[in-house]
């Protein structure tokens, strides 16, 4: 069963604009880790953002931010003020239980395209 | 973080041939793993890099096909053995550390003609 669902396969979003990114996410385990991973045409995997399941606050990183809705399995990526940079492959990614650190589960991305 | 350094960063090769893959980070590390992302696709977890011990294959890979090696807590191997063209992909290291998020090498992009 897929475990982390992005819905959004591309977007468009306009320079100086904010975008919201969607990630739901299924698990049962009470301890998981929620990851924002940025890929350009390069190939490089870019770490965003982490948000714990314990985290009582929502993760904020620069002009990233992650709006953390627990009780929907929800973990949305907001980039605000979205420059010509930000265009790239967007990844949501979980990571499971204390037995499993660092083994992470991708969702299927979502594409961003920055326009001026 | 660490800095990871993953070597080929790209490479062409003919089927039925092998490629080593090499990760090297400038600290020695927990845990390693090897990603494959398939054209237009997201990244799948090959396996997890055991230092001393043989790694631990997900559901789908074998070692046969995917060897791998980490001699020690800084360095690892993975081989992509008797390539086809449908193992053409980018394939990631990246790096667990105790409370730290974990980290991608820049990928190797692998074309197999």
């Amino acid at each position: 069963a897929q475990k982390i669902t992005q819905t959004q396969p591309g977007m468009f979003v306009q320079e100086k604009e904010a975008v919201t990114l969607d990630c739901t996410y299924d698990t049962s385990d009470p301890s998981y880790g929620l990851f924002w991973y940025k890929q350009p045409s390069s190939g490089e995997m870019i770490f965003l953002i982490y948000q714990g399941s314990y985290d009582q606050q929502n993760a904020t990183e620069g002009r990233y931010s992650l709006n953390f809705q627990k009780a929907r399995k929800s973990a949305n990526l907001v980039i605000s003020a979205s420059q010509l940079g930000d265009s790239a492959m967007y990844f949501c990614a979980m990571r499971e239980g204390r037995g499993s650190w660092g083994k992470l589960q991708f969702g299927a991305g979502t594409q961003v395209v920055v326009t001026p | 973080s660490a800095v990871i350094s993953q070597k080929p960063s790209r490479d062409i090769c003919q089927r039925g041939t092998s490629l080593t893959i090499q990760c090297q980070v400038d600290s020695q590390v927990t845990m390693m793993f090897w990603y494959r992302q398939q054209p237009g696709q997201s990244l799948t977890l090959i396996a997890t890099a055991n230092q001393g011990s043989e790694a631990t294959y997900e559901s789908g890979f074998v070692i046969d096909k995917f060897p791998i090696s980490r001699p020690n807590l800084t360095f690892s191997t993975l081989t992509v053995s008797n390539m086809s063209p449908e193992d053409s992909s980018i394939y990631l290291c990246s790096v667990h550390n105790g409370s730290q998020p974990q980290h991608f090498g820049d990928g190797t992009r692998l074309s197999i003609l």
